[in-house]
């Protein structure tokens, strides 16, 4: 059985915080590992997708690394809005079709 | 348009009740994939369409019945469903299997 975990489950952080969240993942039979950003009653909405060991990639204030040979990817927030309160989802791809989700991060930005 | 579409946004069936779910997307993708998230779970993987067929069952119940009329939609049929598969339905699509998944918003369905 994969297991993917996300750590913490949740985080109150003030307005101009930086942040960051981890996704733990199997480091055998690695395809590509996805973050989802979901706010509620909206759609998951796709950060990065992350193929390669050492990758690091960057959207504005949001940036994410990964090592998929100890099976783990690391998503940064700095100075933290209260517009990027939400959950965030690492989902991890073996060679197959298939994602399998971590129970995600629920942010939240106090201002 | 990178928009996959959902609908109905909320549903509340008795168990008796036939009903459906409806899912659309216009990015030209060939898979599609049918979702059910429990409150505080992650998403679990029901169905996978690729090219209209369906190609994947995780073992999926036989109240629940897909099917793909088009390229465009999905849609999942429910039939005699029970309270415990009261959750969250999400909908994604992708260019082909292996590619980015996109989602809609998800159907909340509530059994009573």
């Amino acid at each position: 059985i994969l297991n993917v975990e996300q750590s913490p489950q949740s985080l109150h952080v003030q307005e101009g915080d930086s942040t960051n969240f981890t996704c733990s993942f199997p480091s055998s039979n690695f395809y590509a590992l996805h973050w989802y950003r979901w706010e509620t009653a909206k759609s998951p909405e796709a950060l990065f997708v992350m193929t390669l060991n050492g990758d690091e990639k960057k959207k504005g204030r949001i940036s994410a690394t990964l090592n998929t040979k100890e099976g783990y990817s690391y998503l940064y927030i700095k100075g933290s809005q209260p517009e990027d309160s939400a959950t965030y989802l690492c989902a991890f791809k073996s060679g197959t079709y298939k994602y399998i989700f971590g129970t995600g991060t629920r942010l939240k930005v106090l201002a | 348009d990178t928009e996959v579409t959902q609908t109905p946004k909320h549903l509340v069936m008795g168990m008796t009740n036939k009903k459906s779910l409806k899912c659309e997307q216009h990015m030209g993708h060939r898979a599609m994939y049918w979702y059910k998230q429990k409150a505080k779970k992650p998403p679990e993987l029901m169905f996978v369409y690729s090219y209209e067929k369906l190609s994947i069952n995780e073992s999926v119940p036989s109240r629940f019945s897909p099917e793909c009329p088009n390229s465009s939609l999905l849609n999942l049929h429910l039939h005699a469903l029970q309270p415990e598969d009261s959750a969250l339905y999400l909908c994604a699509s992708s260019q082909g299997l292996r590619d980015e998944q996109y989602f809609g918003p998800g159907t909340r369905l509530t059994v009573t």
